[in-house]
């Protein structure tokens, strides 16, 4: 594998179910994050991991809580969503700024989720 | 309040013309732009970058044009090619490593 892989692909998912995000970095990064993307609206910023510890947290809701073990993964757990947290959940990495140059992030594919 | 603004939610080119997107931003503050091309059912794909000390930089049929000023900065593509439709989202650096994106504008290069 190589890049950032997410799985699942697609999640359709019921109110009061439990269910995890995961994702994978095979690029030696050390900054991840995580995107939701609802229709017609912007890519929004939810958590960012720096070196394994949570620099930002967008007032994301409790609903969503993440965990970054390891500087190579990354999982979002689900709690009690709504449906209107129906989105494409995107992750991310990056290399942490190096003598002042920013470097991009690299995305995956992305969860689809929908809740019922 | 959108901080990084892409007013045209599409745009169509004819193939070996220019295309130019645009984005405006409203923060002084933000330090670094890019630009991300996604295609469907992918995460979205770094193009190119700027640092807000330059006004111009260019990689191959992509430039990314910077006017501080004006706070706008705009991708040219020359020129258009097929492969080249997808949607296009401004990006834009601030604290933190917080990138703030643009909700994209879709272009579709046709033959």
């Amino acid at each position: 594998e190589t890049g950032v892989t997410q799985t699942p692909r697609h999640l359709v998912m019921g109110m009061t179910n439990k269910k995890s995000l995961k994702c994978e970095q095979h690029l030696g990064h050390n900054a991840m994050y995580w995107y939701k993307q609802s229709a017609k609206k912007p890519l929004e910023l939810m958590f960012v991991y720096s070196l394994e510890e949570r620099v930002e947290n967008n007032s994301v809701p409790s609903r969503f809580s993440p965990e970054c073990p390891n500087s190579s993964h990354l999982f979002l757990h689900l709690h009690t969503l709504q449906p209107e947290d129906s989105a494409l959940y995107l992750c991310a990495s990056s290399q942490g700024e190096l003598a002042g140059h920013y470097n991009e992030q690299f995305f995956g594919p992305g969860t689809r989720l929908t809740v019922l | 309040d959108q901080q990084v603004k892409q007013n045209s939610p599409s745009l169509s080119v004819q193939e070996g013309r220019i295309s130019i997107l645009n984005c405006d931003y409203t923060n002084s503050m933000f330090d670094y732009f890019l630009w991300y091309k996604k295609y469907p059912a992918e995460g979205p794909t770094f193009l190119i970058s700027i640092s807000s000390i330059k006004d111009k930089n260019e990689d191959g049929r992509f430039t990314v044009f910077l006017n501080k000023s004006a706070k706008h900065l705009s991708l040219h593509i020359v020129p258009s090619q097929p492969g080249d439709s997808a949607v296009y989202f401004c990006a834009a650096r601030g604290l933190v490593d917080k990138v703030i994106f643009g909700p994209g504008t879709s272009l579709s290069v046709i033959p």
